[in-house]
């Protein structure tokens, strides 16, 4: 199937512990993203990646890294983790010049 | 920088009955303009968009129009169905790298 895949869908941590979010597009899409929806509803860019480079970076924490190792693949790895940082985390795609996203189904980050 | 509003955050509808939802932007350089809509569990899903150069645009049972001068932009759906009820989200954006969403409408479709 063609999608943007992201796993885990759902990860329960503590406090302080570091945990990884990966994300894989095969649509050929040039440009990924990573978007934070809180409990609210709200959705914020927080990196936006083309060809690998950082072309975004909204103010997040910098406890939030992205890394993306060939355009197909940007993961999110988050150190030293906070209870404010439980919310859905939403990757997407996109190809250069046509500013349709393609959202993956998202990964519920709950901290405790 | 971009600030999309959206109104109403709740709006319920019975079967049947057209539902719409508005929303403004600040950036007049803004040029593309979606919709997105997001089912429970799910992702945002692309639902229909709009640029700049065009007033109006149709797919079905659903229209977005656009008045630039206004800043203003609005999803219209005629005869609603259960399977509309979702969170909708428009959104603006002037680089295709960066759109900003507005901060959601949750539509119920009442039986």
């Amino acid at each position: 199937d063609t999608a943007v895949s992201q796993t885990p869908k759902y990860l329960v941590t503590q406090m302080g512990n570091d945990k990884s979010i990966k994300c894989e597009q095969n649509l050929g899409h040039d440009t990924m993203y990573w978007y934070k929806q809180d409990s609210k509803k709200f959705l914020k860019i927080m990196f936006s990646y083309n060809n690998k480079e950082l072309i975004i970076n909204e103010t997040v924490p910098n406890r939030f890294s992205p890394k993306s190792p060939d355009k197909a693949h940007l993961n999110l790895h988050i150190n030293s983790l906070e209870l404010g940082d439980s919310a859905v985390y939403f990757c997407a795609s996109s190809q250069e010049g046509q500013g349709c996203y393609t959202f993956g189904s998202g990964t519920r980050l709950t901290v405790v | 920088g971009e600030n999309v509003e959206q109104h109403p955050s709740t709006l319920s509808v019975q079967e049947g009955d057209s539902a719409v939802i508005k929303c403004t932007y600040s950036d007049s350089a803004s040029n593309y303009f979606p919709w997105y809509k997001q089912e429970l569990g799910k992702g945002p899903q692309l639902i229909i968009d709009i640029r700049s150069n065009v007033g109006e645009k149709k797919d079905q049972r659903i229209a977005v129009t656009l008045n630039k001068t206004a800043k203003h932009f609005s999803l219209h759906i005629t005869e609603t169905q259960p399977e509309d009820s979702a969170v909708y989200f428009c959104a603006a954006s002037h680089r295709d790298d960066k759109i900003i969403f507005g901060k959601g409408t949750r539509l119920h479709i009442l039986p």
